[in-house]
């Protein structure tokens, strides 16, 4: 079965923090998404990586694809209080159609 | 465009009514999906149309009846839910079969309360 494991669950910062959320497996994903979701609305992709080592940067987001592409993680710069809200990992499954979900992490960023 | 819509954004009904939910998208995307989310939970899959046919039901109840009316419509049909069915219900759509990443996008959701 594949798993997509989250880390940390939950995550409270001070404004202008720097975090790093970690999305591993034992399986490997031929592409793995990052999603924002904010409260009662729907997730918003932020990025798709695909290839192993990947780095892909969106202002200070910065995203990484492991090289066996059994890992990823998102590293926040300067966090801000508009950062605040549900991260979900996601990826491929072999399974066609079937998207593999992390559990998420919910970072709240303090003024 | 990467946009998915879906209407109601809200929707309260009571165990005996019949609604709908809707989703549409125009991005040429030939497979949709629907979601339930429940609070603090990432979304679980109900079921896959690819090129408007149904191609996965992850063994959801009969009184969730989903429509795919044409490549750009899903139609998600509610019938004597009960209070348990209250979530956020996402619609998302991909490229599809043979796209070298199958990436979902998804739309703002309907929040559903049933009383």
């Amino acid at each position: 079965t594949q798993l997509l494991e989250q880390s940390p669950q939950f995550l409270s910062i001070q404004e202008g923090e720097n975090l790093t959320v970690y999305c591993n497996s034992s399986s490997v994903f031929s592409s793995l998404q990052w999603y924002r979701q904010e409260p009662g609305e729907g997730p918003v992709l932020l990025v798709t990586v695909v290839t192993g080592g990947e780095v892909k940067k969106l202002k200070r987001l910065t995203f990484q694809f492991g090289d066996a592409r059994k890992d990823s993680s998102l590293h926040i710069t300067a966090a801000q209080p508009g950062d605040t809200g549900l991260y979900l990992c996601a990826g491929d499954s072999r399974e066609g159609f079937k998207t593999i979900f992390g559990a998420g992490t919910r970072l709240f960023v303090k003024a | 465009d990467t946009e998915v819509t879906q209407t109601p954004k809200h929707l309260v009904m009571g165990m005996t009514n019949k609604k709908s939910l809707k989703c549409e998208q125009h991005m040429g995307h030939r497979a949709m999906y629907w979601y339930k989310q429940k609070a603090k939970k990432p979304p679980e899959l109900m079921f896959v149309y690819s090129y408007e046919k149904l191609s996965i039901n992850e063994s959801v109840p009969s009184r969730f009846s989903p429509e795919c009316p044409n490549s750009s419509l899903l139609n998600l049909h509610l019938h004597a839910l009960q209070p348990e069915d209250s979530a956020l219900y996402l619609c998302a759509s991909s490229q599809g079969r043979g796209a070298l990443t199958d990436t979902q996008y998804f739309g703002p959701g309907t929040r559903l309360t049933v009383l």
